[in-house]
Order: C-alpha cells, then structure tokens, then sequence
C-alpha cells in the first residue's frame, strides 16, 4: 500500500511568490491533514478535511494561505503572497476514520518551504 | 491552544535505557501519543494511550502516563543506534474535529555506541 505522498520535497521560493503543495493522501482515506512546522517549534494543526469538505481550518494562520481538495482525492496548500515567515515543513496526513485512536494518522514526509 | 513541553535533547548510549519526558496543560486530553521522526521521513505512530490508562508496553517501549501531574513518559530499553531521532509528544482533545493533535516541540535522540 502507497503511503501519504507530498510534492516536492522541498521548494525554496522568493517572498511575495506563490507556492502551492500537493499531498496524496493513502487511497480510500476520507480524512486529510495539514500540519506545519516551524523552525524550531511545534508542529501545529491548519486544518483538516473529509472528503472534499473543510471540517476544521482553525489551524489556517491567514488568508494568504488557501488548501483545496476537489473530487475529495488529493489536496493542494497554496500559499499566496509567501513571507519569510512561512518558511517551514509541511506535513500531509490521511486516516480512515475521525478518531485518532482507532485509525491513527499516517503522515507524509513533509514539503520542506524556503521563503528567502 | 494548549502546552506539550518536551526537552529538546537526549543523549544515552547504546543498550542503555531512554526515558523521554512530556508534560501538558489542558487537563481535557483523552488521547496522548508518541510519534517518531526519522531523517528525511513523516512522523511514524509508536503508540498512543487513553487517558484511563496508567501504562501501556508494546516491545521495547513502554508509555507511562500520570493523569494527576499531566505528565507522559515514553521509555525505551535497550536502546539501539537505529532508535536515533526525534519524538514528539502530542494530545487530542477533539473528537468532532478529529486530530487536532497538540504536538511538542520533539525531543532530540542521540544514541552513541
């Protein structure tokens, strides 16, 4: 079975351009994450989607920052003008089920963001 | 949101025992986790307890939680090389919203031979 898989690996872009990354999440996994973490610090929660629906975007930092997921299969996080303090990993995860216990999260490797 | 405090660095040496250390604030959790971070990799469950539980034992880990001083520790015997990495603490409260997972900042391991 394939895992959660994220493109690129890393991406090292100029402040004011745009950025958009993409997470595959596990085939057949309706729950979609993403996570970020800065240099440094915690990896925290952005947001979280069902199928193709936003269950939770408490996470989101600012508008600049826009995650689709059409047809409910793979998601997109665009990230649109970049600052220098977007710079971070961003991790994708899948699960099956909206409990964590019974269905923990698989994550991906991350996308790696450089905003010079 | 809520406070995962971890130490940031542990070095033991190869067979010894590592213990690594978490604390956190919101006296909701119900779910806590351990996940392993190697090089270049995602985030890799080692194992979750309820907050009912005391212990769990799975192998060579063992999680230890104290609901009443929010304290969780993730034991490791015999410790190998391999083991180097990093961990990071995490709680859930949230059902409905499913994983809001609440990370630290990841505990740093560095297994010497």
């Amino acid at each position: 079975e394939a895992g959660v898989t994220q493109f690129p690996s890393h991406s090292v872009i100029e402040k004011g351009q745009t950025v958009t990354l993409r997470c595959d999440p596990i085939s057949g996994h309706d729950n979609l994450y993403w996570y970020r973490r800065v240099m440094g610090k915690e990896i925290k929660f952005l947001l979280h989607f069902v199928k193709e629906s936003k269950q939770d975007e408490s996470g989101m930092p600012n508008n600049r920052f826009l995650a689709e997921r059409t047809g409910g299969t793979y998601s997109t996080l665009k990230v649109q003008p970049a600052e220098l303090e977007d710079s971070g990993v961003y991790f994708c995860a899948s699960s099956q089920e909206s409990t964590a216990v019974y269905s923990p999260l698989h994550f991906g490797n991350g996308t790696r963001l450089t905003v010079t | 949101g809520e406070d995962v405090e971890q130490s940031l660095f542990l070095s033991v040496r190869e067979g010894d025992s590592s213990v690594i250390n978490c604390t956190y604030t919101d006296s909701s959790s119900t779910y806590l986790y351990w996940y392993k971070q190697e090089p270049g990799a995602g985030l890799q469950l080692l194992s979750y307890i309820f907050s009912n539980m005391d212990m769990k034992q799975d192998q060579r880990l063992t999680v230890l939680l104290n609901k009443k001083d929010k304290h969780l520790s993730l034991r490791i015997a015999d410790t190998q090389t391999g083991d180097s990495a990093i961990y990071f603490c995490a709680e859930s409260t949230a059902l409905n919203s499913g994983y809001a997972l609440n990370f630290g900042k990841g505990t740093s391991l560095l297994v010497t031979p």
